[in-house]
């Protein structure tokens, strides 16, 4: 069954450090997202990504993030100067909108900031 | 804004027993979708039911079923007939259809006793 892969699995960084998620959709699907989850908390919602452009984004989505899908298969979130508060575990999903918005999630990457 | 309220942080059941973990929501849409997802331990969000608002059928899956009750903004999961690996986070979601996100309540965790 096609899944959503995401790597590293977990990935530690000095505080100022850029960091890169890399993530690899489900062939197939057209929309493409990144959430994250601190610790504890519940999973936000940081972006949407259709035909090469944003087409959603949260309040958390400030200018130190920035998305990217540089080929035909990889979709990556990078961070320009990585604080504490980033350290979270950050999801990558997919889904096709047809019939419905539901997104298909990958195992998550676990960044930890020092 | 759209809110999900998971008023349960935590539920217990017993192995073949049947579950009930409460959602409700709030949105001004006339269109939108509704979700549970599983993450166990491993953290990964897997996509457990939907629900189109529109739909008046309940949906169900297998052991999992919902009571959407579209007046009272409710959207309870009902799992049947519990097993060891249902034990999880579970978290309610919705999305409309005038934008990409999900929004995530704060997610209910299930344990499951023998």
């Amino acid at each position: 069954e096609p899944e959503v892969t995401q790597t590293p699995s977990h990935q530690v960084t000095q505080m100022g450090q850029e960091v890169i998620l890399r993530c690899v959709p489900i062939s197939n699907h057209l929309y493409f997202y990144w959430y994250r989850q601190i610790l504890g908390q519940k999973v936000e919602f940081l972006v949407s990504f259709y035909n090469n452009e944003i087409s959603e984004k949260s309040e958390i989505f400030d200018d130190q993030f920035s998305v990217e899908r540089p080929d035909g298969s990889n979709f990556t979130l990078k961070i320009r100067s990585t604080k504490l508060e980033d350290s979270a575990m950050y999801f990558c999903a997919s889904g096709t909108y047809i019939g419905g918005p539901e997104a298909f999630f990958g195992q998550g990457t676990r960044l930890t900031v020092v | 804004a759209q809110t999900v309220t998971q008023s349960q942080p935590e539920m217990s059941v017993q192995e073949a027993e049947t579950v009930t973990l409460s959602c409700t929501y709030d949105t001004s849409e006339s269109d939108y979708y509704l979700f549970w997802y599983k993450q166990p331990p491993s953290r990964q969000m897997i996509l457990v039911i939907r629900q189109e608002a529109y739909k008046q059928q309940n949906a169900t899956e297998n052991r999992f079923s919902v009571n959407f009750q579209k007046a009272a903004k409710s959207f309870s999961l009902k799992i049947s007939d519990s097993q060891l690996g249902d034990a999880a986070m579970y978290f309610c979601a919705l999305n409309s259809n005038s934008g990409y996100a999900l929004n995530f309540g704060k997610g209910t965790s299930l344990l499951v006793t023998p």
